[in-house]
């Protein structure tokens, strides 16, 4: 049974940071990996979706990296901003479907002005 | 362009009532998701649909939850007859096939 985890659980860092957040998962036979942001109160907002045989993806300010082979993506923020305050969840789509999602539990982000 | 539409927002009923939770999906989208989010067991795939075929529903909990999408532009999740335990937060998702999947805001709700 495929387990996602992201570290941190939490994380608080000032405007302007540069910042890392992990997600790794148990089973390596993936179809894609998709990153979200979740605010208070709202569903999901996709952030970027990496195919199972990309190496990594980039929208704006956000990376995000994939390494099947030892389980492991990283969504890498440039200079974050309050407004990028918000849970962050990393989910994993099952090989040959790829529609069934694996949800990690996410990071809760605060950016401090 | 409009996104994953759900109804109602927020629900409160007493135990043993029929709940009936509806969602329309992005226009154009082939898959249809029901998730179930609590602080307990965070987010959960109940149910998918594959051109509104059910494909998976291994998430069901029980024979008490029940979804149904008669056509492509229409889906719905219902439970009969509700539990406390049922409280959470039920999303609806939409994508195209094994596309990204864009999220509803969500349904809340309260079984007392």
């Amino acid at each position: 049974k495929q387990e996602v985890t992201q570290i941190p659980a939490a994380l608080s860092v000032p405007e302007g940071e540069n910042l890392v957040l992990n997600c790794s998962f148990t089973d390596s036979a993936i179809y894609n990996l998709q990153w979200f942001r979740q605010d208070p109160g709202k569903g999901l907002t996709s952030l970027l979706l990496i195919q199972s045989s990309q190496r990594e993806q980039t929208s704006g300010r956000l990376n995000a990296s994939l390494d099947k082979s030892s389980g492991r993506s990283t969504l890498y923020i440039a200079a974050s901003q309050p407004g990028d305050s918000a849970t962050y969840l990393c989910a994993v789509g099952k090989e040959t479907s790829g529609s069934r999602l694996t949800f990690g539990e996410g990071t809760q982000l605060t950016v401090n002005p | 362009d409009a996104g994953v539409i759900q109804s109602p927002r927020h629900e409160v009923t007493e135990m043993g009532q029929e709940v009936t939770l509806r969602c329309k999906p992005i226009s154009g989208h082939n898959s249809l998701f029901w998730y179930r989010q609590t602080m307990m067991r965070g987010l959960e795939l109940l149910i998918y649909f594959n051109n509104n075929v059910p494909i998976d529903d291994s998430g069901m909990p029980e024979d008490r939850f029940s979804a149904k999408m008669p056509n492509a532009s229409f889906s719905t999740l219902k439970i009969q007859p509700s539990e406390p335990r049922d409280s959470a937060v039920y999303f609806c998702a939409s994508s195209k096939l094994q596309g990204s999947q864009h999220f509803g805001d969500g349904t809340r709700l309260s079984i007392l």
